[in-house]
């Protein structure tokens, strides 16, 4: 198994670019997670999904920020337009149906996001 | 508002000295308390999930417990290969995980 897949491994933009984060979950998982690491806040939920459907996007920082999830095996975290305080490693992650709510993630490895 | 506390922020042992890290917890209703290992440049690892007071979970060198307020997670005789951050986390009902900041682990041979 592949394991969680992220792109780009490293993104660097400029203030008021369009960023696209991209992720495919684990074959079979059908929770699929969006999370934001910084030194200060550690990890942050911003998103989640049920079954390609978002339950829960309270931790969504503002408008500029938005999550698709099209199908099973893909997802996409979108920021229109980019600030350097958006700077962060930003995670995926998914569970399986076998797992409660939450319990035992599979992380990918990261997306480190730098906005100039 | 759920709050989760680790310490300390970080820690560097010799080889083969004890020790344990700490994480407290302001979560109401916790329904499941949850240790992750993540190495520099990697995601977080799962390690334990503990449910109840009193629960405890061992993997090698790691024991994990858990109290009403705190959760501990002892390092016996650590090698090189435990340098890492651990993280903890806790749940609340069915909703979303806080995590904490971490407690990043130097074990030095």
């Amino acid at each position: 198994d592949a394991g969680v897949i992220q792109s780009p491994r490293h993104e660097v933009t400029e203030m008021g670019q369009e960023v696209t984060l991209r992720c495919k979950p684990i074959s079979g998982h059908n929770s699929l997670f969006w999370y934001r690491q910084t030194m200060m806040r550690g990890l942050e939920l911003l998103i989640y999904f049920n079954n390609n459907v978002p339950i829960d996007d309270s931790g969504m920082p503002e408008d500029r920020f938005s999550a698709k999830m099209p199908n099973a095996s893909f997802s996409t975290l979108k920021i229109q337009p980019s600030e350097p305080r958006d700077s962060a490693v930003y995670f995926c992650a998914s569970s399986s149906p076998q797992a409660a709510t939450n319990e035992k993630l599979f992380f990918g490895s990261g997306t480190q996001l730098s906005v100039l | 508002e759920d709050q989760v506390t680790q310490s300390p922020e970080a820690l560097r042992l010799q080889e083969g000295e004890s020790s344990s890290l700490n994480c407290s917890y302001t979560v109401s209703g916790l329904r499941g308390l949850f240790w992750y290992r993540q190495d520099p440049g990697k995601g977080p690892e799962f390690l334990f999930t503990l449910y109840s007071a009193g629960e405890e979970k061992e993997k090698e060198r790691l024991k994990a417990t858990l109290t009403k307020k705190e959760s501990f997670l002892h390092i016996t005789a650590p090698k090189p290969e435990d340098s890492a951050t651990y993280l903890c986390a806790a749940q609340r009902g069915y909703q979303k995980v806080t995590f904490g900041t971490g407690t990043k682990l130097q074990v030095i041979p």
